[in-house]
């Protein structure tokens, strides 16, 4: 079936370092992806999407780009801040539900 | 911005009770859900409603479960006799489902605690 895998956690980087988070997906057909990021204490937020291969998502400094030939979604950032610090699901679109990935902490140090 | 609204932030039921999640999803909205998370795990989809029925379930949407769009507001979960095992944080989501826009928009979730 349709799944999502992503990198362990957690992951802990000092402040301005470049971030990679990655997620492979298994699919029949082209899903929409995207990726969702869970502050401390609170609910699911859309970080960003790509909807057909080759689209790139993008939002607060964050990028994604929707790679068809190695099935991957892999998340980057050039410069993290403390207050990226979060937990961060891959997902992909099934039949109009997500399947999430299984969520990797990033840590960010001052 | 419009947002999804999720009652109570925190549940707290003894085990054989039932409890009653609400929800209020974006108002133009056509799509609902409801995921939960246990603590510490990933996000697992558990129902998807459209039109005024469901239109897929997952395998733990068993018979306990249901959910009801009572009014053109309100989306709620029913769980009918809580098990130690349903304590999880439960979101409820929605979508446009129009224009080929089916990005899911997620509430702050309701912490469900079974005693």
């Amino acid at each position: 079936g349709n799944s999502v895998t992503q990198m362990e956690g957690p992951v802990t980087l000092s402040e301005e370092a470049f971030l990679t988070i990655n997620c492979t997906y298994t699919a029949t057909g082209y899903p929409s992806l995207f990726w969702y990021v869970q502050y401390p204490g609170e609910g699911l937020q859309l970080l960003l999407k790509a909807t057909k291969a080759d689209d790139k998502g993008s939002n607060k400094g964050f990028e994604a780009t929707y790679r068809k030939e190695t099935t991957s979604f892999h998340l980057e950032k050039g410069s993290v801040q403390v207050s990226d610090s979060a937990v961060y699901f891959c997902a992909q679109d099934s039949s109009y539900k997500l399947i999430f990935g299984s969520g990797t902490r990033l840590l960010v140090r001052p | 911005e419009p947002e999804v609204t999720q009652t109570p932030s925190h549940q707290v039921t003894q085990m054989g009770q039932e409890v009653i999640l609400r929800c209020v999803p974006i108002s133009n909205h056509l799509y609902f859900y409801w995921y939960r998370q246990i603590l510490g795990q990933k996000v697992e989809f558990l129902v998807s409603f459209y039109n005024n029925e469901i239109s897929e379930k997952s395998e733990i949407f068993d018979d306990q479960f249901s959910v009801e769009r009572p009014d053109g507001s309100n989306f709620t979960l029913k769980i009918r006799s809580t098990k130690l095992e349903d304590s999880a944080m439960y979101f409820c989501a929605s979508s446009p489902g129009t224009g080929g826009t089916y990005e899911q928009y997620f509430g702050p979730g309701t912490r469900l605690t079974v005693t």
